[in-house]
């Protein structure tokens, strides 16, 4: 089992719609959380952290954590063309100071 | 301020041949961290210097890898004898020193061995 799994995708949502982002991992006692956004060609970009259960919001974006369910996403409301890239979740385990990425769901918003 | 800075950003190199890619991290930061990321895939980790504490060098792949901080500040990894599999981008990332503070990351080198 991957430390931390996403679905490669592609994701295909229309304009305006909610995208919905899935990750999970294995260690149970990991600590922080993150979903970093890369478009083709760059490096990755933080898009939100989350440390705590529950949702924590930042405009459009919504990051949900549920450790008992070892599971994380990411919400992406009103979707614009320009969110087209690919999202990759990243977990701290425990214990450790290194960020374990999974392999990226690519997101594509369509008009 | 500046970002964390790579150089270069373009390698390409022969099978055989040694590499050194840079990392210039964000002024102050302590914790700097080099990733490999290959051709459609996700980041993987290779090694993580905090401050003065020896680096963790647990995501090197091989005993070619090596990379060393100088000052607590700018990072070279050094590649020997690369191989067609090295080939990868090779990004770089800083934090001001916690493992739970936002990694911050550079450009990256595009390595391509021949």
């Amino acid at each position: 089992q991957k430390e931390v799994e996403q679905n490669s995708g592609p994701l295909s949502v229309p304009e305006g719609a909610i995208a919905s982002l899935n990750c999970t991992y294995s260690d149970r006692v990991s600590q922080s959380f993150f979903w970093y956004r890369q478009y083709s060609g760059k490096s990755p970009e933080l898009i939100m952290s989350i440390y705590s259960n529950g949702d924590k919001e930042d405009g459009r974006f919504t990051a949900q954590l549920n450790k008992a369910s070892q599971y994380v996403s990411l919400l992406i409301r009103d979707s614009q063309p320009s969110d087209s890239a690919t999202y990759l979740c990243a977990v701290t385990p425990g214990g450790s100071d290194k960020l374990i990425f999974g392999t990226g769901t690519r997101l594509q918003v369509f008009p | 301020g500046a970002g964390v800075s790579q150089s270069p950003s373009n390698k390409v190199t022969e099978k055989g041949k040694d590499v050194e890619l840079r990392c210039d991290p964000i002024s102050g930061h302590t914790a700097l961290y080099w990733y490999r990321q290959s051709l459609g895939q996700g980041l993987e980790f290779l090694i993580y210097f905090q401050g003065n504490s020896a680096p963790d060098k647990s995501g090197l792949p091989s005993d070619r890898f090596s990379a060393e901080r100088t000052g607590g500040s700018v990072s070279t990894l050094t590649i020997q004898r690369t191989q067609q599999e090295d080939s990868a981008v090779y990004l770089c990332a800083s934090s001001p020193g916690m493992a739970q503070e936002t990694q911050y990351f550079g450009p990256g080198t595009r390595l391509l061995v021949l």
